[in-house]
This record gives structure tokens, sequence and C-alpha cells, in this order.
């Protein structure tokens, strides 16, 4: 299958400052990337869709002006969480998506916010 | 609205013994029905996607099903490696991608 990376795989920050997790397909062009979060022992919750060079599609109920995303290549997406407060602890992950059907994940982004 | 409920939440098997996993499905627009592997800590590793009725696909001790309705990840002589939360996910059409609508997965633990 195809690698995705993301960095880092574990942040811990003080409430009120802003977190960048990238996310990098390794070895295809991923022409769309999703950004998940997932809780303990929750599934996969959808956060947004981002097409290389356009802006991301947000699901209800996604802060798009606190979940900033960028998809500047095909190649790379960024996830910033801007000031991150503790119900922002999450499990952040994402997923590339190329010219095929398949969505493959990175290894996960794990966020504390203190 | 679209729905994918898996079954059971949690399944404890010895190793050896086979058994099945359930996830059923509501959805209009169908693009893909689709197995991943879940491990603590990590993300999703891909495992299947099914895209008709009576397609099947196998991996080692793995083997997807599908219907009209719903998929079976059926398990065979287990072993303790195969431990981890597996996930059914369908793909739904946006036109340009495919947008993955999850399940809350089953747990499995497989021991000795």
């Amino acid at each position: 299958g195809a690698v995705v990376s993301q960095h880092p795989s574990r942040v811990i920050c003080k409430s009120g400052t802003s977190v960048k997790i990238e996310c990098r397909s390794l070895d295809f062009q991923a022409t769309t990337m999703f950004w998940y979060r997932q809780f303990p022992k929750q599934s996969l919750m959808l956060m947004a869709t981002s097409n290389e060079g356009s802006k991301a599609t947000y699901e209800q109920g996604v802060e798009k002006d606190k979940f900033l995303i960028n998809h500047a290549s095909l190649t790379l997406s960024t996830l910033t969480v801007t000031s991150a407060h503790p119900e922002d602890s999450s499990f952040y992950i994402c997923g590339g998506q190329g010219g095929y059907n398949e969505q493959f994940f990175g290894p996960g982004t794990r966020l504390t916010v203190l | 609205e679209d729905q994918v409920t898996q079954s059971p939440e949690a399944l404890r098997l010895q190793e050896g013994e086979s058994s099945s996993l359930n996830c059923s499905y509501t959805v209009s627009g169908l693009r893909g029905l689709f197995w991943y592997r879940q491990d603590p800590g990590k993300g999703p590793e891909f495992l299947f996607t099914l895209y008709s009725a009576g397609e099947e696909k196998e991996k080692e001790r793995l083997k997807a099903t599908l219907t009209k309705k719903e998929s079976f990840l059926h398990i065979t002589a287990p072993k303790p490696e195969d431990s981890a939360t597996y996930l059914c996910a369908v793909g739904l059409d946006t036109g340009t991608a495919s947008k993955l609508t999850f399940g809350t997965g089953t747990r499995l633990q497989v021991t000795l």
C-alpha cells in the first residue's frame, strides 16, 4: 500500500497556542487529502476534505477558522489547530487519496492541550 | 441518512478459533466498501476494497465478502497478532473523491 507520514506523532501544548500538523504522501500524489479526529474507543470522524490548490471543505460542526487546512502540493497537507483548548485534545489522522479509490492513512498525531 | 454499523463491538477468540465480523450499511451512491485494521495509537491500515455484491477478497487469514446490505470479514484460524480493531467504511461519491464514513469498529482480541 501507499505510505503516508505525519509529523509530529505527539504534541503537548498550552491552552491558547496554535499547533501545526503535517501530512505527507511519500510514494504517491494525493490529489485529495482528508483530516479525521478520533476520540478514545471511538471511530474516525471526518473533519474536512481538501484538494490540492483549493480551499478545504469542512464537515458540519467543524469550525473552519479553528482548524486551518492547507493543501499546497500533491504531497503535503497541513492542519493547524488555532488557539487550542483542552477539548481539542484528540488523535488526528490524515488520509491521502490519489488516482485510485482507496484512502491511505498516516500514523496519527496525538494532541494534548493542557 | 447514511449509516454504517459494525458488530460485535468486541470479540475475544482463542488462537485457531475462526469467526466473522459484520458490517451492515445503508447508503446511497456507494463507491466501495473498505476494510481497515487499526492498532492502538496508530492510523488505519488498508486491507480490502469491495465494489459489488458477490465480490470476495482474501489476504492471508482474512477474507472479505460483500452483499447489497452488508459485508463480512472472515478470520480463519486467527493468531494473537491478528488482535486489533477492524474498521469498515463506505465510500460515498463526492464527484472528485471518495469520502469515507466509518463504522465504530470491532475490537478483536486473540488469545493463546
